[in-house]
C-alpha cells in the first residue's frame, strides 16, 4: 500500500524559504523506474506541476520556477524535500507530493497514481 | 506550454445520468498522454484515468476516457452521489506537465 505525506510550516514571510518534506511508504526511491513530484494548488484554482525526483536522482524542475526550486530525496528515510526560494503571497497554496505513475513516458513530465493529503501553505508577513 | 481547457465549467446533472466532460489542448498531446482526476472538497485529486483511456486501479468501469490529438472527453455513466466533485485533465506528453482549470460536476 503506497502513502505519502507532506509536512511543512504553515506559514512563511514574504522573501522567507520554504521547506516541504514528503514521508512515503509502500516504495522505494532506489528501484529503477520510479519518481515521485510535488504539485501545488492555489486556493480555488488550478493544480500546477512543480518538479520531479527519480530513483537515480536525476531531477527535472517546471521551467517557469526552476529557478527557485531545489528536490532533492533521503532513501534510508523514504523522504523527499522541496525547497522553493524568495516565497511571495501569490505561492500561497496546497503542496502536494504524489507517485508518478510508472506509465508516464518522458522524464520531464508524468501522471500521479498516489498523492499525499496535502500540506496548506500561507505566504504572509 | 499545453493550455488545456475544460467544458462545462460546471455540470448540473442527477444521481444516475450520465455526464460528459470535455478536454481541449492547445496543441496535440503527445502519445495521448491525457490523464483525468477526481477531487472532492479537501481531498487530494484522485487518478481515474491515464495514457486517455486507462482506468487506474480500482476505478468503476462507469468511468471512461476517449479522445486523441487535441480533444478528450471523460464519461460517467450512471452517476452516484459520491461522483460529484471537481474532475481535472492533465496532458503529461510535453514539459511542463498542465492541468485544465476543472470542471464542477454539481447535484441539479
Amino acid at each position: 500500500q503506497i502513502t505519502l505525506k507532506e509536512s511543512s510550516p504553515t506559514r512563511v514571510k514574504p522573501t522567507q524559504t520554504l521547506t516541504l518534506t514528503c514521508t512515503f511508504s509502500g516504495f522505494s526511491l532506489t528501484t529503477s523506474g520510479v519518481g515521485v513530484g510535488w504539485i501545488r494548488q492555489p486556493p480555488g484554482k488550478a493544480l500546477e506541476c512543480l518538479a520531479f525526483i527519480y530513483w537515480d536522482d536525476d531531477r527535472r524542475y517546471n521551467p517557469s520556477l526552476k529557478s527557485r526550486l531545489t528536490i532533492t530525496k533521503d532513501t534510508s528515510k523514504n523522504q523527499v524535500v522541496l525547497t522553493m526560494t524568495n516565497m511571495d503571497p501569490v505561492d500561497t497554496a496546497t503542496y502536494f507530493c504524489a507517485h508518478r505513475g510508472s506509465l508516464s513516458g518522458s522524464w520531464d513530465t508524468g501522471y500521479f497514481d498516489y498523492w499525499g493529503q496535502g500540506a496548506l501553505v500561507t505566504v504572509s508577513s | 506550454e499545453i493550455v488545456l481547457t475544460q467544458s462545462p465549467g460546471t455540470l448540473s446533472l442527477s444521481p444516475g445520468e450520465r455526464a460528459t466532460l470535455s478536454c481541449r489542448a492547445s496543441q496535440g498531446v503527445s502519445s495521448n498522454y491525457l490523464a483525468w482526476y477526481q477531487q472532492r472538497p479537501g481531498q487530494a485529486p484522485r487518478l481515474l484515468i491515464y495514457g486517455a483511456a486507462s482506468r487506474a486501479t480500482g476505478i468503476p468501469d462507469r468511468f471512461s476516457g476517449i479522445g486523441s490529438g487535441t480533444d478528450f472527453t471523460l464519461i460517467i455513466d450512471r452517476l452516484e452521489p459520491e461522483d460529484f466533485a471537481v474532475y481535472y485533465c492533465q496532458q503529461y506528453g510535453l514539459s511542463p506537465a498542465t492541468f485544465g482549470q476543472g470542471t464542477k460536476l454539481e447535484i441539479e
